[in-house]
């Protein structure tokens, strides 16, 4: 099993671009979600899914899109890049809500808008 | 929403030394999770607790969910080099409203000086 994996590693944008990042997941797990990290911050969550075509917002959902066509893929997307979105972003999933099961996180994103 | 603080924001120890930490938060939670993240990866799940007054160990992690279930401590034995990193606390509020979530604390940098 890959587990939790997320394309790119990396991303430079310009301000205003639009980009999708990419997270899947092999473990069959139904509930993923979207963290950004910042320095000082900790983890705040974008969205969250707890399976096919169902998602939600979470505490910071502004300027993110995401859809949910399969188990597997859970893609974020940027809209109009700013440089407030300037972070690290994590992919992550369980088998149910991660308060009751383990929550296994991708490697991240590290995104700088310019 | 919930706020979650936790402490120390960062320790700087000695190779061998005991490590505590600890997250306190504003409501009333029903899962403490305690998290770690090693440089350039994704925080790993250490210990979960489930039960007001739980104490639970994972080798030389100790980690208790407390009295009031507002706050949680984690300790850590004999500190060895491979413990650096970052560490989390999250939880879950279920009737806290809003993204049904996990909330994360700012983490505890632990750096061990040889």
């Amino acid at each position: 099993n890959a587990g939790v994996t997320q394309t790119p590693k990396f991303q430079v944008l310009k301000t205003g671009q639009s980009m999708t990042l990419q997270c899947a997941q092999d473990m069959n797990h139904e509930y993923m979600s979207w963290y950004r990290q910042d320095p000082g911050m900790g983890l705040r969550l974008i969205h969250y899914s707890v399976g096919a075509g169902i998602t939600d917002q979470g505490e910071v959902p502004n300027g993110y899109n995401v859809s949910r066509s399969t188990t597997e893929d859970f893609p974020l997307r940027l809209l109009s890049a700013a440089p407030s979105q300037t972070s690290v972003y994590f992919c992550a999933s369980s088998y149910g809500h991660p308060s009751y099961n383990e929550q296994f996180f991708g490697p991240g994103t590290r995104l700088t808008v310019l | 929403g919930q706020q979650l603080n936790q402490s120390p924001q960062s320790m700087f120890i000695q190779e061998g030394e005991d490590v505590s930490m600890n997250c306190t938060s504003s409501s009333i939670f029903n899962t403490w999770l305690w998290y770690k993240q090693d440089p350039g990866e994704g925080p790993v799940l250490l210990i979960a607790l489930y039960k007001a007054g739980e104490l639970t160990s994972n080798g030389r992690l100790t980690a208790q969910f407390g009295i009031t279930r507002k706050d949680s401590f984690l300790n850590i034995s004999a500190s060895i080099p491979s413990d650096v990193g970052i560490y989390f606390c999250a939880g879950h509020d279920p009737g806290g409203g809003g993204a049904d979530g996990l909330t994360f604390g700012k983490g505890t940098h632990l750096i061990i000086q040889p």
